[in-house]
């Protein structure tokens, strides 16, 4: 069945900083990537989403590119800010026609000042 | 537009007890989901429907658990008899026809003690 891995549990940083989250995945269909970002408390929100090959998408700050050859669609920014403290998750969708998501276990993004 | 409701906000039981959610899609969604999401993982799909037909609840503990979706808009998910293990936030997801992105409610905070 589908998979993603996130292999980083927590990511501590400095604002400022750069920052990627890893992010690879296993499936036997045609893959569409996605990154949902979860504040304290809150609903996860979608972040980024993308099935094209090779191409950047960018929102917010953060951009990810998915490489079907490695089967990663990590997740950058090039200076976190306090703000950018989350819980960031990255989800896979089966082309199923329903759109089910398969997560990863998450990755917990802390920025100190 | 509103956003996708869950309630009750908090949960908290003993074993054996019952409970049930509730979930408002944002309206005209006619694809709705049901994730349990442990602490410190990502949310892990229990069952999905488009309009008030259920697509698939293979991953539904049906022993306990029982979710309907009787007018294909609102939906309750219900835990028969709850155990520790049950402890989790529970996210509703609601998604048009054809479209890529889901729609998170803020979840139910569920602590079975």
């Amino acid at each position: 069945g589908d998979s993603v891995t996130q292999t980083e549990g927590l990511v501590t940083l400095t604002k400022g900083l750069p920052v990627m989250l890893n992010c690879t995945y296993q499936t036997t269909y045609s893959p569409f990537l996605f990154w949902y970002v979860q504040h304290l408390n809150e609903a996860p929100k979608l972040l980024l989403k993308s099935s094209t090959d090779n191409k950047r998408t960018e929102h917010q700050g953060f951009y990810a590119t998915l490489h079907k050859s490695s089967s990663s669609f990590h997740l950058q920014k090039s200076s976190v800010q306090l703000s950018d403290s989350a819980l960031y998750f990255c989800a896979l969708s089966d082309d199923s026609g329903y759109n089910k998501l398969t997560f990863g276990k998450g990755t917990v993004l802390l920025v100190s000042p | 537009e509103a956003g996708v409701t869950q309630s009750p906000r908090y949960a908290v039981l003993q074993e054996g007890q019952a409970v049930s959610f509730w979930c408002d899609p944002i309206s005209g969604h006619d694809t709705l989901y049901w994730y349990q999401q442990p602490r410190d993982q990502g949310p892990q799909l229990l069952v999905y429907f488009r309009d008030e037909a259920v697509i698939d609840n293979s991953q539904l503990p049906s022993d306990r658990f029982s979710a309907v979706r009787p007018k294909g808009t609102n939906s309750t998910l219900k835990i028969q008899s709850a155990k520790q293990g049950d402890t989790a936030t529970y996210l509703c997801a609601s998604s048009p026809q054809g479209w890529d992105t889901q729609y998170f409610g803020p979840g139910t905070r569920l602590l079975v003690l």
